[in-house]
């Protein structure tokens, strides 16, 4: 089956540490993107990706780094330096150069919940 | 102004009522638009592109006015199955695919 997924579900870390959330998609999308949701918020762009080994900072970029080695895979590292880690981390990918008729839906993995202690 | 606003409800309604929720976006070069539907504590899920014709699926009928900049969802014969939060999308614009997402709307379905 095609699609995207993120791991773990829900992540626990101490004050100080960096981790890694993990996402893939076997859809063959060229685009990634990263965000963070909070309650009463809407999605924030955190990074996107348009193509292998590029990528641009969102609009709450600070204290969270990615990379894009493979199509596949684009994994955010939440750093010590992010003030306010807690949240619902969604990964979304899409068509990049879609085609006529289609709008460039992203498609969402089921989410990281990452709790700071 | 928000990029895209939308009214956070909640919208309580008898099974089998009509609903509709209306959305406004201040960016007039934004090509895309979109309703995502997000249950509690999942991930968004693509309800229906909207398009400049407007268009229906089933239940659904999505309406896009580019002169008052504000798209509709109309959901008619409401589920119980129906209750979920309801994002408003739009795209940034420009040569990217940046999409804004408005905050929701909370749709109740009561039995």
């Amino acid at each position: 089956d095609g699609g995207i997924t993120q791991s773990p579900k829900y992540l626990f870390r101490k004050e100080g540490q960096n981790v890694t959330l993990s996402c893939e998609q076997n859809l063959n999308h060229d685009a990634m993107y990263w965000y963070r949701q909070d309650p009463g918020q809407g999605l924030r762009l955190i990074y996107y990706s348009q193509i292998v080994n590029d990528f641009q900072k969102g609009d709450i970029a600070e204290g969270y780094s990615v990379s894009r080695e493979k199509k596949e895979s684009f994994p955010l590292t939440v750093t010590s330096a992010q003030k306010n880690p807690t949240a619902f981390y969604l990964c979304a990918s899409s068509i990049e150069a879609p085609l006529e008729g289609h709008y460039n839906e992203q498609f969402f993995g089921p989410g990281t919940r990452l709790t700071v202690l | 102004r928000k990029e895209v606003e939308q009214d956070p409800g909640p919208f309580n309604v008898p099974e089998g009522a009509t609903v509709a929720f209306n959305c406004t976006y201040s960016n007039s070069a934004s090509q895309s638009f979109f309703w995502y539907r997000q249950d509690c504590r999942k991930e968004p899920k693509l309800l229906m592109s909207v398009y400049s014709s407007g268009n229906e699926d089933g239940r659904f009928t999505a309406q896009l006015n580019r002169a008052s900049q504000y798209i509709s969802l109309l959901i008619r014969d409401s589920k119980l199955s129906d209750s979920a939060t309801y994002l408003c999308v739009v795209n940034g614009g420009g040569a990217t695919n940046k999409l804004i997402f408005g905050t929701g709307t909370l749709l109740a379905v009561q039995p």
